[in-house]
């Protein structure tokens, strides 16, 4: 199966800062990944698809980029809304497979 | 308006077999490409693909589970059902269905929504 690793597995950030989340693939996967959103007690979301598309109604300060092993998710201006876990996600393989997730906390 | 919803026991013994039932609304299982799959999370842990069940009938499973799972669609219903046989304390998690991804005019393996999810503990 293909192993999917984020990093970082959790930091904290502040309101306004632009953070990144980085997610490797343990092989090539072209662009077919996903990125989710997920509060406490809550399903997951998702935000982006096919490593760059964003999903209708998810604000434009979320971005996704990468392709083959690498990819990142970029939230440019931080909200207090957008403290949550954060997982990639592959559809390369009919083996689907998530990250670990990324905790976002607030300094 | 895509809609699913995850229902089953919230309380199984060890070694007993799960049976957990995913009724949706505003899509057909009898539609070219659509799939709905089940995904589960142990508290506080991570997110953990089980399996996906086609329109034509076609299922996936993860390989490391597979032995203990299967996946079936009543389509008149508009239900997926997924059992789990012999329960173990660490199968303790959310289960839940989720639609299969489209865009651009075909479905892809992402999933969109997600239904809300339901707790399964594992305890004799």
């Amino acid at each position: 199966a293909i192993r999917m690793t984020q990093s970082p597995s959790s930091f904290s950030a502040s309101t306004g800062d632009r953070v990144t989340i980085t997610c490797r693939a343990s092989q090539g996967i072209s662009s077919y990944l996903a990125w989710y959103q997920q509060k406490p007690g809550k399903a997951p979301k998702l935000l982006i698809y096919a490593a760059s598309t964003l999903q209708s109604g998810v604000p434009s300060r979320f971005s996704g980029s990468g392709s083959g092993t690498d990819f990142t998710l970029t939230i440019s201006c931080l909200q207090s809304e957008d403290f949550a876990t954060y997982y990639c996600q592959q559809y390369y393989s009919y083996l689907i497979t998530f990250g670990q997730g990324t905790r976002l906390e607030i300094k | 308006q895509i809609t699913l919803k995850e229902s089953g026991p919230t309380l199984v013994k060890p070694t007993q077999t799960l049976t957990l039932t995913c009724t949706f609304s505003g899509f057909s299982l009898s539609t070219s490409g659509v799939g709905v799959g089940w995904i589960r999370q142990p508290p506080g842990k991570a997110l953990e693909w089980l399996a996906l069940i086609y329109w034509n009938d076609d299922k996936r499973y993860s390989p490391s589970l597979k032995s203990r799972l299967t996946i079936t669609k009543d389509t008149s219903k508009n239900q997926v059902v997924l059992t789990m046989t012999n329960m173990d304390p660490v199968d303790t998690a959310t289960y839940y269905c989720a639609h299969r991804g489209r865009a651009w005019g075909v479905q892809y393996n992402w999933f969109d929504p997600w239904g809300q999810g339901t707790l399964v503990t594992v305890s004799s």
